[in-house]
C-alpha cells in the first residue's frame, strides 16, 4: 500500500479556509484518495474520495495534481465543529487482500 | 439502518479477566474489521473477516487476542488474560466487497473503550 504523509498538526480560525495537504509518492495507477475525518470518541467517518483532478460534495473539495503524488483536501470555511483528526489514505479500487491502513492523520483545532 | 453496532461503549477490567467486545456489521455489508486505537500507536488493523472467515489476522498482537465471526450479522474480539496495556478504543467496521480499497464503503462503529486496570 502507498504509504501517505500528512502534518501531524493545524490550527485555523472559524470562517477561514483550511488546506491539508497529504504526500503519497509511491501511489499506484488504480489507487484512489481518500479522506476520513475523526472526532474524539467515535469512529473514523469517511468524508471523500477521489482519483485525479477535483471533487467536491457538500463537506469539502479534494484537490489532485496530474501526477497524483499528492493531495489537498480543503475546508471552504472553518467551522469550530470540524475540530477533528482527518486522516489521508490510498488504496486500489480492487484490492483482494490489502486492507486501508490508517497514519497519524493530522489533527485540526479550529479556534474561534 | 443503524450502523455498525459496538458493545459495549465502556469496559473496565483488571488484569487476567477475560474481556469479550461485540460487533453488528451493516446488513449486507459482506467484510468485517476490528481496529484498535492508542495514542502511542494510532489505529491498527488487527483482523479481519470476509463473508465470516477469517482472512487475515496477522496484526494480532498475541495469542491472548482471538476473534470470531459466527454469521453475518455478529463477531466478537475476546482478549483473555487481558493486561494493562490492552487498554485502548477498539473499533469495528464494515464494508461492501465493491467498495473495498476506496475507503467509501468503512463504516466505523462508535468503539469500546476497554480500561485493564
Amino acid at each position: 500500500l502507498a504509504k501517505t504523509t500528512q502534518p501531524i498538526s493545524m490550527d485555523s480560525y472559524e470562517g477561514q479556509e483550511v488546506n491539508i495537504t497529504c504526500s503519497h509518492n509511491n501511489i499506484a495507477t488504480n489507487d484512489y484518495i481518500t479522506w476520513y475525518q475523526q472526532f474524539p470518541s467515535q469512529g473514523p467517518r469517511f468524508i471523500i474520495q477521489g482519483y485525479k483532478t477535483k471533487v467536491t460534495n457538500e463537506v469539502a473539495s479534494l484537490f489532485i495534481p496530474a501526477d497524483r503524488k499528492s493531495s489537498t483536501l480543503s475546508l471552504p470555511r472553518a467551522s469550530l465543529s470540524d475540530t477533528a483528526v482527518y486522516y489521508c489514505l490510498v488504496g486500489p479500487s480492487n484490492n483482494a487482500g490489502n486492507m486501508l491502513t490508517f497514519g497519524g492523520g493530522t489533527r485540526l483545532m479550529v479556534k474561534p | 439502518d443503524a450502523g455498525v453496532i459496538q458493545s459495549p461503549r465502556h469496559e473496565v477490567t483488571e488484569m487476567g479477566q477475560e474481556v469479550t467486545l461485540r460487533c453488528k456489521p451493516i446488513s449486507g455489508h459482506d467484510y468485517l474489521f476490528w481496529y484498535r486505537q492508542t495514542m502511542m500507536r494510532g489505529l491498527e488493523l488487527l483482523i479481519y473477516f470476509n463473508n465470516n472467515v477469517p482472512i487475515d489476522d496477522s496484526g494480532m498482537p498475541e495469542d491472548r487476542f482471538s476473534a470470531k465471526m459466527p454469521n453475518a450479522s455478529f463477531s466478537t474480539l475476546k482478549i483473555q488474560p487481558s493486561e494493562p496495556r490492552d487498554s485502548a478504543v477498539y473499533f469495528c467496521a464494515s464494508s461492501l466487497t465493491e467498495d473495498r480499497g476506496r475507503g467509501y464503503g468503512y463504516t466505523f462503529g462508535s468503539g469500546t473503550r476497554l480500561t485493564v486496570v
